[in-house]
């Protein structure tokens, strides 16, 4: 089974430009998370999407927004970037059987932003 | 915030087991205990899950307490491949999915 993809793999953006990533969850996955890795502040929760609804959200400023497709595939897209939103970004996808055990997610290799 | 505590490194002779403490004392009765891995920056890579009961699989052991407010990740004979940060992630889905990740741990398997 192909894992988690995601596209582009590195990216190079300049401060107030706008940017979409892409995240293809494994066949049969339902839920696809998005979080951001920083130096800074580690890892960190974005949101989550499950049957193309964000379930469940993190604390990001508005800047940061995603959807899911009927197909479940993702995007997110940050607006207006900031130097700060230099980081490794990461989607995971999951049955997201909660409370069952079946909730482990699998993470993609990531997109890793600069801003200049 | 991270429901869990891990020491923030530790070393391991190549061929030797690495044991990887985790404390989880707020850790609610249907939560349950992950272990991810994540070597040079790729994305985090499952390693096992529990909820009470020991667990192994072909890559590591889970030791989970018997109150469950602490856990031990055993790789059996490390190697310099399993050089990596390890996460102890406690699940916790109020309104959804979310994994919180700590700092974790970063095992350094030394020849």
């Amino acid at each position: 089974k192909a894992g988690v993809t995601q596209t582009p793999r590195y990216l190079i953006k300049t401060r107030g430009q706008q940017v979409t990533l892409s995240c293809s969850p494994i066949s049969g996955h339902r839920s696809v998370s998005w979080y951001q890795q920083t130096p800074g502040q580690g890892l960190q929760f974005l949101f989550e999407y499950f049957s193309e609804t964000q379930r469940n959200k993190g604390n990001f400023p508005g800047r940061f927004s995603g959807r899911q497709f009927s197909n479940s595939r993702s995007e997110m897209n940050v607006s207006t970037l900031e130097l700060g939103d230099s980081a490794l970004y990461l989607c995971a996808s999951s049955l997201a059987l909660l409370g069952t055990g079946q909730e482990t997610q699998y993470f993609g290799p990531g997109t890793r932003l600069l801003v200049l | 915030d991270a429901k869990t505590t891990q020491p923030p490194s530790m070393d391991c002779a190549e061929g030797r087991a690495a044991n990887l403490p985790c404390n989880h004392s707020t850790i609610s009765g249907n939560e349950y205990v992950y272990w991810y891995r994540q070597i040079h920056s790729q994305g985090p890579q499952y390693i096992i899950h529990g909820l009470k009961n020991n667990e192994t699989n072909e890559m590591a052991s889970l030791i989970i307490t018997e109150d469950r407010k602490s856990s031990t990740l055993i790789l059996p004979h490390a190697t310099l491949r399993d050089t990596a940060v390890y996460y102890c992630i406690v699940s916790s889905h109020p309104y959804g999915q979310n994994f919180v990740f700590g700092p974790g741990t970063r095992l350094s398997v030394l020849p």
